[in-house]
């Protein structure tokens, strides 16, 4: 039973251009959730996707964006990049429609923005 | 907004100690959960807590959520040097999907 994937492991971008990481959830889930964690902090929440909407937002920029597809598998997307950017993201899925439903984490894309 | 308050941040203890953790809010919460990450890698759930007063174990874990649904605490008996990593307390509740995470405690076990 395969895990909650990501792709790349490690990227490096530059200020000012754009970034997409992927991410395909455990066997069996359909909710996709994406956080940001820097260096030495928790991790922050950017947005869910259910049934391919945008269900809930965290307090991040509209350069932040996402997408689900039909498989349930989602991407982030991160326009006109910034230093602060630079950053672990990590994907986590989880089954159902309740709050409370359980979220499993990938290994996380690092992000390094010069 | 809602934040959690995990304590402490960082221990440094000899193998066999037993270690305790805890993380506390002002907002109420209807689930916690508690993560291990090791660096690099993404959060492993260990645990998780779904009722007032829950009182459950994984091994040599044992997490606790809050009678007042403001608090929970993780301890870990007989540690051992695989234990080392950074320990992460999360919370939803109500109509939020998302996690509120700690800033962790780094653990490190001494052979």
């Amino acid at each position: 039973d395969a895990g909650v994937t990501q792709s790349p492991t490690h990227l490096i971008k530059t200020r000012g251009q754009q970034v997409t990481l992927r991410c395909s959830p455990k066997s069996g889930h359909d909710t996709v959730s994406w956080y940001q964690q820097a260096l030495g902090q928790g991790p922050q929440f950017i947005f869910q996707y259910y049934e391919e909407e945008e269900r809930q937002r965290g307090n991040f920029p509209d350069r932040f964006s996402g997408h689900q597809f039909p498989n349930y598998s989602s991407e982030l997307n991160v326009n006109a990049l910034l230093l602060g950017d630079s950053a672990l993201y990590l994907c986590a899925s989880s089954f159902g429609t309740s709050a409370t439903d359980t979220q499993y984490f990938g290994p996380g894309t690092r992000l390094t923005v010069l | 907004g809602q934040q959690l308050n995990q304590s402490p941040q960082s221990m440094f203890i000899q193998e066999g100690e037993d270690v305790s953790m805890n993380c506390t809010s002002s907002s109420i919460f209807n689930t916690w959960l508690w993560y291990k990450q090791d660096p690099g890698e993404g959060p492993v759930l260990l645990i998780a807590l779904y009722k007032a007063g829950e009182l459950t174990s994984n091994g040599r874990l044992t997490a606790q959520f809050g009678i007042t649904r403001k608090d929970s605490f993780l301890n870990i008996s007989a540690s051992i040097p695989s234990d080392v990593g950074i320990y992460f307390c999360a919370a939803s509740g109500g109509s939020n999907y998302k996690l509120t995470f700690g800033k962790g405690t780094l653990l490190t076990v001494n052979p």
